[in-house]
């Protein structure tokens, strides 16, 4: 298969606290896994990615984890700001066949002050 | 750096006219450029895949006849929607991979379609 599930599909945060989004992937072979954070009205922006030979990633308050065993990645954003407030959508691709990404469905993120 | 322009960001057209959207790459040379769409409260469907010097690969439910999709050379792609209607709306990407390797797609900004 080739489905990428992602949860929550809305994240309500104190801003300052951590928010954490999750996402599960199918295809074994996926091996590249980006972040895409998309602002009201705009394209969507490549935040974050890890590779299949990493287990985490840290940019800034941006870390995501790799469970390739498990096949499951996650985004966490620590110390969140009302700036934060957007949708955020990760994705699988692999190198095989033709770099396909497959989405998850995303989580709008609310960071409250 | 890589950057993805995409033209026009909004078009409005009449139910069973057709929308031609266009996509340039900068500072890269696009080897394979990627036609996403996003429908209203939805993620990002692949619609087809085209890589220079290959055959455009569409994704189930999307049909060369209802988006033909030309990849002429290393910087320039360019899709149509044909008799669009209202279940076409949405925002539509351009993704673009260049030679240097990996797989990080750039994103242009969007043609968003809107049928009235």
């Amino acid at each position: 298969g080739e489905q990428v599930e992602q949860l929550p599909s809305i994240l309500r945060v104190q801003e300052g606290s951590s928010a954490s989004i999750n996402c599960s992937y199918e295809d074994s072979a996926s091996n590249y896994f980006p972040w895409y954070k998309q602002e009201p009205g705009e394209n969507p922006k490549l935040i974050i990615d890890i590779r299949s030979n990493m287990e985490r990633k840290q940019i800034q308050e941006l870390i995501v984890l790799l469970d390739k065993k498990a096949k499951r990645f996650s985004l966490h954003i620590t110390d969140t700001q009302p700036g934060d407030s957007a949708m955020y959508f990760c994705a699988a691709s692999s190198y095989t066949g033709n770099y396909k990404y497959v989405f998850g469905a995303g989580t709008r993120l609310k960071v409250i002050a | 750096g890589a950057l993805v322009y995409q033209y026009p960001r909004r078009t409005i057209c009449k139910s069973g006219t057709s929308m031609r959207m266009e996509c340039q790459a900068v500072g890269f040379q696009a080897t394979s450029v990627a036609w996403y769409r996003q429908s209203p409260q939805k993620t990002f469907e692949l619609i087809a895949l085209s890589t220079v010097n290959s055959a455009i690969k569409y994704e189930q439910n999307f049909t060369q006849e209802k988006f033909p999709i030309s990849h002429p050379n290393l910087s320039f792609s360019s899709m149509t929607v044909l008799n669009a209607y209202l279940e076409d709306r949405g925002l539509y990407l351009c993704g673009a991979r260049g030679t240097g390797g990996g797989n990080t797609l750039y994103f242009g900004e969007g043609s968003r379609l809107i049928v009235v």
